[in-house]
């Protein structure tokens, strides 16, 4: 059982390339998340999808777009990536208001 | 947004000690979550509470949902040195799954053999 599944681990961008990072989970979980940790700033949320379909903006969505084609597809792209996105990501999901489940995160450097 | 206030930021102790950290709110929580972070990994869920005044163990590790609905604390006890990470406290708002959980900041604990 794969769980939630995070593409690619590790990624190095120069400054206003663009890159998606795909989030994967086969436990058939009607929310998705995306979410960034930063040193000290704990997990902040990015943007977060509630079905297939839908998307919602989270608390630090600038810079960022999100996909929920699929049900056990959520996708997070930057379109002009900057320093500032240098950052740990995180995907999660969930069936309900309880646990969430999270990838082994996608580490991301912005020269 | 939402805040949660984790406290202590940061833990050092020594192998044996027993450890409390804790979260508190201005706003209610329904469930509160305790997640710990191994280095270089995902989240994973420790204890989970649905309930005010609930009091849960996992192992060495004891958790209570806070009568006022606003607070949570977790232990642990006899601390070993596996127990290193960063512990975070998560809470929801209301039973839907469509409101996101908050998340505190984190606790790093570092244990000293």
């Amino acid at each position: 059982n794969a769980g939630v599944t995070q593409t690619p681990k590790f990624r190095v961008l120069k400054t206003g390339q663009s890159m998606t990072l795909l989030c994967a989970q086969d436990m058939n979980h009607e929310y998705m998340y995306w979410y960034r940790q930063d040193p000290g700033m704990g997990l902040r949320l990015i943007h977060y999808s509630v079905g297939e379909g839908t998307t919602a903006k989270g608390e630090v969505p600038d810079g960022y777009n999100v996909s929920r084609l699929k049900k056990q597809n959520f996708l997070l792209g930057l379109e002009s990536a900057a320093p500032s996105q240098t950052s740990v990501y995180f995907c999660a999901s969930r069936t309900g208001p309880g646990e969430l489940f999270f990838g082994e995160g996608s580490r991301l450097t912005v020269l | 947004g939402q805040q949660l206030n984790q406290s202590p930021q940061s833990m050092f102790i020594q192998e044996g000690e027993d450890v409390s950290m804790n979260c508190t709110s201005s706003s209610i929580f329904n469930t509160w979550l305790w997640y710990k972070q191994d280095p270089g990994e995902g989240p994973v869920l420790l204890i989970a509470l649905y309930k005010a005044g609930e009091l849960t163990s996992n192992g060495r590790l004891t958790a209570q949902f806070g009568i006022t609905r606003k607070d949570s604390f977790l232990n642990i006890s006899a601390s070993i040195p596996s127990d290193v990470g960063i512990y975070f406290c998560a809470g929801q708002m209301g039973n839907s799954g469509n409101t996101p959980l908050v998340f505190g900041k984190g606790t790093r604990l570092s244990v000293i053999a």
